[in-house]
């Protein structure tokens, strides 16, 4: 199952809205997980289940889809936003991470 | 808590092996099967495989079969990659990860240079 994420870099202003598109080649059902990778941080889980905010991450972040469409928002970016956003789908056996989409700040 | 902790950087010779262990504590080892992912330099995450602690079966992506070795010991509640005739194009950033729910190993970087 391969993953395309869209767009592969965005710049955006503080306060922004910000929506970054995956797409899955087949459907997962909500098998889908979206991550931050900060710069030289370990990545660490947003969203589960395609729309499980993790417990602890900020409530601006939010995802949405199901099948082969998937979003994450973030609504009224911050500074600390800037990061690489990974989807993952894990509809098993095998799991398969999108390519990426760097988000940094206008 | 959970908490993954992995061997240091390495840097080794085309051919050579390397071996990079993932030490697990907070849990019971053998509940939860552990994942390898790689990150080359500059470039995104990229799945290998996973182990099953409970009988050590491990799977391969399709893109680390041949000379990527999953192996365990349950006994030290620990988990190793081995990579086998290094290329040039294994280096980058390895990580260990429960079931990505939990916080990642924090990454052993591999280096391979002549």
């Amino acid at each position: 199952i391969q993953l395309t994420q869209s767009p592969s870099s965005l710049s955006a202003s503080i306060g922004d809205t910000v929506t970054i598109s995956c797409r899955a080649s087949q459907g997962i059902s909500d098998y889908l997980n979206w991550f931050q990778e900060k710069p030289g941080t370990v990545p660490n889980l947003l969203i589960y289940g395609a729309s499980h905010l993790k417990e602890g991450a900020p409530s601006r972040f939010s995802g949405s889809g199901s099948g082969t469409e998937f979003t994450l928002t973030i609504s009224g970016l911050q500074p600390e936003d800037i990061a690489t956003y990974y989807c993952q789908q894990y509809d098993h056996p095998s799991i398969t991470f999108g390519q990426g989409t760097r988000l940094d700040i206008k | 808590q959970v908490h993954l902790v992995q061997s240091g950087s390495q840097l080794k010779k085309p051919g050579a092996s390397v071996k990079i262990s993932c030490q697990a504590s907070g849990y019971t080892f053998t509940h939860y099967a552990m994942n390898w992912v790689r990150q080359a330099p500059g470039q995104g995450l990229q799945w290998m495989g996973l182990i099953n602690t409970k009988n050590g079966n491990p799977t391969y992506a399709q893109d680390f079969t041949g000379r990527f070795v999953f192996s365990l010991d349950p006994a030290v509640n620990t988990a190793y990659l081995e990579i086998i005739n290094l290329k040039s194009e294994d280096a980058g950033i390895y990580y260990c990860a429960r079931d990505f729910h939990a916080p990642w190993g924090q990454g052993s970087r591999v280096s391979v240079s002549s």
